[in-house]
């Protein structure tokens, strides 16, 4: 069965503190692996898509690392500020049928100052 | 530039009471889709339409019926309102134009009371 799972369900840090979020998925045959941000009372938006031959990426302070191999992906934000504070979801989709992604059900991030 | 825009923002429904939640993209994209969003879970697929006048059943289409109204416009039809239909709903569209990055809206509070 295709299955994304995240973990910590949930995190809170200290404003300027580094994270990790983590991602383990079972999709098969996999196409390609996006991480969102959504803030509480909207939508999700993309952070970053990596396909298979991709192990890295990033947007600004965040850094999407991907293990084709162990099926895992990880989220590292740098330096973390209080806009930080968001769900942060993984989402994979599988090659032969694209356009059907499977989500994770999310980190829960909390930036304090 | 809109983007993917849902309206309404927030319903309550009685117990079998019928709506069309109503959603629409500025990006010239071919493939839209509804999503529900419920506490403690990923989203899941509602219906999709890959392309202008074809639907798909998602992952949890009963209760449900979409209409492809023309390349702009995705709707969803709640024709007998259930308190299990009680959700966040997401439309979302994907598009070669826009790298296949997918865009959502701000979602749709819907309660059946």
């Amino acid at each position: 069965k295709n299955q994304v799972e995240q973990s910590p369900q949930s995190l809170i840090i200290l404003e300027g503190k580094n994270c990790t979020l983590q991602c383990n998925y079972t999709v098969s045959p996999f196409s390609n692996l996006r991480w969102y941000k959504q803030d509480t009372g909207r939508g999700p938006v993309s952070l970053t898509i990596m396909t298979f031959s991709e192990n890295t990426k990033s947007n600004g302070r965040y850094t999407a690392t991907l293990d084709a191999d162990t099926k895992q992906s990880s989220l590292h934000i740098t330096a973390s500020q209080l806009s930080d504070s968001a769900s942060y979801i993984c989402v994979v989709s599988a090659w032969d049928s694209s356009y059907k992604l499977i989500f994770g059900s999310g980190t829960r991030l909390l930036v304090r100052p | 530039n809109a983007g993917v825009t849902q309206t309404p923002k927030f319903q309550v429904l009685k117990t079998g009471q019928s709506m069309t939640l109503q959603c629409a993209q500025d990006m010239n994209h071919n493939s839209m889709y509804w999503y529900r969003q419920d506490p403690g879970m990923g989203l899941r697929l509602i219906y999709y339409s890959a392309s202008e006048g074809t639907t798909d059943k998602g992952e949890v289409p009963n209760g449900y019926n979409v209409s492809r109204l023309n390349k702009r416009e995705f709707s969803l039809r709640l024709e007998s309102a259930a308190p299990s239909q009680t959700s966040v709903y997401f439309c979302a569209s994907r598009g070669l134009s826009s790298g296949n990055t997918i865009y959502f809206g701000e979602g749709s509070w819907l309660t059946v009371v």
